[in-house]
């Protein structure tokens, strides 16, 4: 039981490349979330999936694309980097039902744009 | 305009010193509190989930209770393995969103 994984760790793109991060979690949760934390910003909500099949945008979408690929796996595209989107990104899943939730946490990937 | 507010930004205790943090929110439709924990380079650890005022949820030295307009977050006789950043989150609306606040930075002295 791994729980949420992301990849890649770690990450250098110039600035207009692309790329995918990828997450999966083996859960079995309905609900998957992408967040950048920025120091001194905490934690923003990029999007969100209520449930395979869903997505919507959160609070900072800008120059993201989002991928529900089935019930395990929420991928993040960025398709023209900019030196903005340094951050570091999470992946979380949250099991949302029968009264209770509980939300679990990726590693991260740690980006720099330059 | 929806919002989670935490405070102090950073508190540095002498160990054995028990202290609160504050995580106050303004949401409407709340489905849950959420309280974490994060070390540094790692991703958050979840400790609580809190769903009406008046419940309350111990762990440890941990024991999160919940208002209508707050939460907090006691700590109780700190050890130095308890320094980390605390994180508070709220679940709101029918459509499942989340908002963080920006963490209360815990150190404990030993």
């Amino acid at each position: 039981n791994a729980g949420v994984t992301q990849t890649p760790k770690f990450q250098v793109l110039k600035t207009g490349q692309s790329m995918t991060l990828q997450c999966a979690q083996d859960m079995n949760h309905n609900s998957m979330y992408w967040y950048r934390q920025d120091p001194g910003m905490g934690l923003r909500l990029i999007y969100y999936s209520a449930s395979e099949g869903t997505t919507d945008k959160g609070e900072v979408p800008n120059g993201y694309n989002v991928s529900r690929l089935n019930k395990r796996e929420f991928s993040l595209r960025l398709e023209s980097a900019a030196p903005s989107q340094t951050s570091v990104y999470f992946c979380a899943s949250t099991r949302w039902g029968g009264g209770g939730g509980e939300q679990y946490f990726g590693p991260g990937t740690r980006l720099t744009v330059t | 305009e929806d919002q989670v507010t935490q405070s102090p930004e950073a508190l540095r205790l002498q160990e054995g010193e028990s202290s609160s943090l504050n995580c106050s929110y303004t949401v409407s439709g709340l489905r849950g509190l959420f309280w974490y924990r994060q070390d540094p380079g790692k991703g958050p650890e979840f400790l609580f989930t809190l769903y009406s005022a008046g419940e309350e949820k111990e762990k440890e030295r941990l024991k999160a209770t919940l208002t209508k307009k707050e939460s907090f977050l006691h700590i109780t006789a700190p050890k130095p393995e308890d320094s980390a950043t605390y994180l508070c989150a709220v679940l709101y609306s029918s459509a499942s969103k989340i908002i963080f606040g920006s963490g209360t930075r815990l150190s404990i002295r030993p």
